[in-house]
């Protein structure tokens, strides 16, 4: 069974650099049939899909438009986690933040379910 | 980006009676694979969103078989056959097509 577990601070300021980690147990970040999310939820943004890794042969990475410019995800394999990384924060970035594991077919390109999801980090960005 | 719309906003419903749960989608949520990545979740107070369906109509493991999904192309429907005091909480349709993924804002069920 697969279980993803958040690591990170919750509380920054303006400017700073948000930085959160999912380890993964039950799974390996370079699996061929999985990827690795982040979502964050807010009372005014709701649920909002923010990016992806995974490992095809290589390392891909996808980032929602709305934060690409200041978003990084990393994925290691030597600590079987996946980060991310989210530069110059405004109070708007304030959500809870998710990390998910998405299922793939054996061929790794279809995908199945959305599961499990990790217990959520509260971040509130506040001067 | 897709505009997910849910219906109702809330849902009241009797214990042991069925509740359904619209989700239409601004386009087609058919992959060019031939799948369509429609899902819904069920978040309860203080939890993580949990999977309830994926692709449609497949219900994730674990979930009760009270819960179903129908539809296609942009209309989807979740239905809970009799719904339990457990089931009291906020479902999401997701779609996972097209990026970015997007959600709906979600539907607040209640019992009366």
């Amino acid at each position: 069974q697969v279980h993803l577990q958040q690591s990170g601070p919750g509380l920054l300021k303006p400017s700073q650099t948000l930085s959160l980690t999912c380890a993964i147990s039950g799974d390996s970040v370079s699996s061929n049939t999985a990827a690795w999310n982040w979502i964050r939820q807010s009372p005014s943004r709701g649920l909002e899909w923010l990016g992806r890794t995974y490992y095809r042969s290589q390392w891909y990475f996808d980032y929602a438009v709305s934060v690409k410019s200041r978003m990084t995800i990393d994925a290691d394999a030597s600590k079987n986690q996946f980060s991310l990384q989210l530069n110059s924060v405004i109070p708007e970035d304030t959500a809870i933040y998710y990390c998910v594991r998405v299922d793939y077919d054996r061929s790794g390109s279809s995908q199945n379910w959305f599961d499990p999801w990790g217990q959520g980090t509260l971040v509130t960005v506040s001067s | 980006d897709i505009v997910m719309t849910q219906t109702p906003l809330s849902s009241p419903v009797t214990l042991g009676q069925p509740a359904s749960i619209s989700c239409r989608s601004s386009q087609s949520l058919v992959h060019t694979d031939g799948n369509t990545y429609l899902s819904w979740l069920q978040q309860r107070p203080g939890q993580p969103p949990r999977l309830l369906i994926y692709k449609i109509s497949n219900r994730f493991s674990g979930v009760p078989d009270r819960f179903g999904g129908s539809g296609a192309g942009t209309d989807f429907t979740l239905k809970i056959s009799r719904v339990e005091a457990e089931d009291v909480g906020v479902y999401y349709c997701m779609q996972t097509a097209q990026f970015p993924y997007t959600f709906g804002r979600g539907t607040k069920l209640e019992i009366k």
